[in-house]
């Protein structure tokens, strides 16, 4: 079945750590994106890619950073200049670059500090 | 700045009523308007979208009203069930923009 997929599903980070939130669709889907959902909240726009080699930032950028090196593959790393990297982070594609398409979602990797 | 917002945290419906789920957005000119369903612990599902130029969609059991002169969205759902407990997401594209803006969510539940 096409869908994207979203590793792992809970993840630890320790003080002064990087880690890297995989995710992966299959759907041919041109844009990619990353949201955070704090609890009780709505997502907030983290980076998003239009194409292969290009992404932008989004609402709250700092302390993050994105690759997109494969049409398929749109990895996020949580860098240790974020202060508050506690969350439910979610990774969503859709087919155009104009935004005018829903965007599909994973299921979510959820990120706590040790 | 301009968001998207709702109107109800939470919404408390019998089974077989209708729902309406209510946003209300300040941006007028955002041209793209969509509703998601998130369950807990999953990522949000995409119900419905609207674009600008209508007034209103219909889907499977759901209907979408798009308001531009009060800058207004809302979601109907008919014949409320069990299942369709779970927090609605209005989101808006503005103009120019190439990503969603979502609001915090209505808590939809849908009581025996």
């Amino acid at each position: 079945d096409g869908g994207i997929t979203q590793s792992p599903k809970y993840l630890f980070r320790k003080e002064g750590q990087n880690v890297t939130l995989s995710c992966e669709q299959n759907l041919n889907h041109d844009a990619m994106y990353w949201y955070r959902q704090d609890p009780g909240q709505g997502l907030r726009l983290i980076y998003y890619s239009q194409i292969v080699n290009d992404f932008q930032k989004g609402d709250i950028a700092e302390g993050y950073s994105v690759s997109r090196e494969k049409k398929e593959s749109f990895p996020l790393t949580v860098t240790s200049a974020q202060k508050n990297p506690t969350a439910f982070y979610l990774c969503a594609s859709s087919i155009g670059q104009g935004g005018n398409q829903p965007q599909h979602f994973g299921d979510g990797t959820r990120l706590s500090i040790l | 700045g301009e968001s998207v917002g709702l109107h109800l945290p939470t919404l408390s419906v019998q089974e077989g009523d209708n729902s309406i789920i209510n946003c209300a957005y300040s941006n007028s000119a955002s041209d793209y308007f969509i509703w998601y369903k998130q369950e807990s612990g999953k990522g949000p599902q995409f119900i419905i979208d609207i674009r600008s130029n209508m007034d209103k969609r219909q889907g499977q059991r759901v209907t979408v009203l798009l308001n531009k002169t009060v800058k207004h969205l809302s979601l109907q759902i008919a014949a409320t069930q069990p299942g369709d407990s779970a927090v609605y997401f209005c989101a808006e594209k503005w103009t120019g923009r190439r990503a969603l803006t979502f609001g915090s969510g209505t808590r939809l539940q849908v009581q025996p």
